[in-house]
């Protein structure tokens, strides 16, 4: 079984650019996460999706990050424009929920804003 | 106040020596406890998943919950240069609600 996808590995921009971040997770998978994770740091929750609807956005800064998952299957995490402290892994997890009741994760993609 | 507290090392221990790995939370709704192990510039891997209290053993890892005490923990037997990593505490109320990482603890066994 193919696990969690993210893409790009690694984005290096300059503030005030956009960026976006990919995932493709686990077929069959219903819920789908995004964290992000800054150095020395757990992972801390952005947004959770259920299939195509986003049911816990409350920690997503609204003002510059956006997300979609469209068809309830891949989703897309934007920022713009990027700030300095926007720098750090972002983690994408997906679960199968009433099967597993556990989270598998992506490798990340670590951003960098100069 | 945090809702997981765990102490991020670094912890320096000699091959086969067993490790011990702690987490405290203040949320006494927890009731689903996870340790994830995470190596460098890659993702967490789940490692051990618990519900309520007792022990789980699993090969050289034994997850301990102790809900009175608002405790859990995570022993590595005759530890490896391979386990060498972060060990992050997840914890949870429900299945669905929101997972609460610890700060994750940092690992190297020494050859």
């Amino acid at each position: 079984e193919a696990g969690v996808v993210q893409s790009p590995r690694y984005k290096i921009i300059e503030k005030k650019q956009p960026v976006a971040f990919w995932c493709n997770p686990i077929s069959g998978h219903n819920t789908l996460y995004w964290y992000r994770q800054n150095l020395g740091q757990g992972p801390e929750l952005l947004i959770r999706y259920e299939n195509e609807e986003a049911v816990d956005d409350s920690q997503l800064p609204k003002d510059r990050f956006s997300a979609e998952r469209l068809k309830g299957v891949d989703s897309t995490l934007k920022i713009q424009p990027a700030e300095l402290g926007d720098s750090a892994v972002y983690l994408c997890a997906s679960e199968d929920r009433g099967r597993t009741d556990t989270q598998y994760f992506g490798p990340g993609t670590r951003l960098t804003v100069l | 106040q945090k809702e997981v507290e765990q102490d991020p090392g670094p912890l320096s221990v000699p091959e086969g020596a067993i490790v011990s790995l702690n987490c405290t939370y203040s949320n006494s709704a927890f009731q689903y406890f996870m340790w994830y192990r995470q190596y460098s510039r890659k993702g967490p891997e789940l490692l051990m998943y618990t519900y309520s209290s007792g022990n789980k053993e699993d090969g050289r890892f034994t997850a301990q919950v102790d809900k009175s005490s608002k405790y859990i923990s995570l022993f590595i037997r005759d530890s490896q240069p391979s386990d060498s990593a972060t060990y992050l505490c997840a914890m949870s109320s429900n299945t669905g609600n929101q997972f609460y990482f610890g700060t994750g603890t940092s690992l190297t066994v020494i050859p």
